[in-house]
Parts: structure tokens; sequence; C-alpha cells
């Protein structure tokens, strides 16, 4: 079965400094997606990062990048000179196919990150 | 571009009571989902259309919930009747079929049954 493990229930990390946010994946699918959600206190998952099975990079968006090793099945993702805006919860996702069709996310347990000034 | 739209944000509603979600999904995106958010956890789908096809509602409690998208826009989510493990966030959320199927998320409705 399909699963995604995020171990750091919470962390904390001086503004302006860059973060780490763990998340680990299992799948016998060859073919899958990852993604990133961040959640702020008003509940709302904004999207944040893609990384595909196949690519060959590693995915960036601005501050965000993903450090995807494939071998070990993990999926970091890396936030570089933090804010005070990115206190939120942060979800690790992947996508699942259903009855041969792609697209049910299945998500991790989170991460509360606190960026602290 | 206007992100998904939900409503109404907060609900508290007795048990054995009916309750309704609406969301309007980004324009042009035909799929649409539902997913329970309960505390402390991730969310988990609920049901997903294609257009005005439910495609997987493997996980929908049929016995209770109910879920349309009439024309293949807007949707509705029910419960009748609501109990106390219901309490929770109902999100929504919507994607375009491309290499990515981004899902993008509504702002949610939390539903607290007394």
């Amino acid at each position: 079965a399909q699963k995604i493990t995020q171990t750091q229930p919470g962390m904390f990390v001086q503004e302006k400094e860059a973060v780490t946010l763990d998340c680990t994946y299992d799948t016998s699918d060859p073919s899958y997606g990852l993604f990133w959600y961040k959640q702020p206190s008003s509940g709302e998952m904004i999207f944040l990062i893609y990384q595909g099975s196949y690519d060959q990079q590693n995915a960036t968006e601005g501050r965000y990048s993903l450090n995807f090793q494939k071998a070990r099945k993990s999926a970091n993702l890396v936030i570089s000179a933090s804010q005070l805006g990115d206190s939120a919860m942060y979800f690790c996702a992947m996508r699942e196919r259903t009855r041969g069709a792609t697209n049910k996310l299945i998500f991790g347990t989170g991460t509360l990150l606190a960026v602290q000034p | 571009e206007a992100g998904v739209v939900q409503s109404p944000r907060y609900k508290i509603i007795e048990k054995k009571q009916p309750v309704a979600f609406w969301c309007n999904p980004i324009s042009g995106h035909n799929t649409l989902y539902w997913y329970r958010q309960n505390l402390g956890q991730g969310p988990e789908l609920l049901i997903r259309y294609e257009n005005e096809e439910a495609v997987d509602d493997s996980q929908l409690p049929k016995d209770r919930f109910s879920a349309e998208r009439l024309k293949g826009v807007d949707s509705t989510l029910k419960i009748q009747p609501a109990e106390l493990g219901d309490s929770a966030v109902y999100l929504c959320a919507s994607s375009f079929i491309d290499r990515r199927e981004t899902q993008y998320f509504g702002p949610g409705t939390r539903l607290l049954v007394l």
C-alpha cells in the first residue's frame, strides 16, 4: 500500500535560516508525483512544489526546493531564508493511481513549523 | 484567477441534524475532489468527480453522506444525519488534466457536531 511518512511532528527555525522538512514515501508504482502543501492556521491548503518520479532535476519554486532522492524514497522540502509567515503546517503528499487512473492524493501527518524572530 | 470557493466557512450543528457544504472549483478544472481532514491528520479523499461523473467514491460513507456535481461545475456534499465523529474540516479541491494534475484547495468548511 502506498504511504507517506513525516517523522517530524514539529520544528523550530530562526528567521532567515534554512530548514529541511523530511518526507519518505512507499510505492510500487514506477510513475508517481510528490507534492508539498502549506496549511496556515486559516485552514487553506496551499500548493508549494511538485516533483515527478521521472524528473531528472530537483524541483525548485522560489525559496522552496525539493531534495528528491529516488533510491531512498525521500522527498524532503527545503525552505531557504525562513520568514515569520512560513509558520504553518506542512504536508507531503503522493499521487496514487486509483482504478487505473491517477490523482488520489495520499497525505502524511504533517510537520508544524514555527519560525522564531 | 479566482481560487476554489467553499461555503460556509464554519458550521455548528447538533447531532442527527443535516448539513450541506458547497464548492465552486477553479474555472476550467474538470476534476473536483472532496476531502475530510480530522484534527492532527492529513486530508483523506471522500469522493472524486470527473466532470459530472463520480469516478472514485470508495471512501464515502454512503449511509449518511451524499454528493452531487450537477452540470460538472459546482458541487454539494451532504451529511444526513450528522454524528459527533463527523466533526472535521471538509476541503474541496479541483485540478486540470495535465501532466502534474496539481490539486488546488479551497479554504475548507470547519464542521462541529454537538
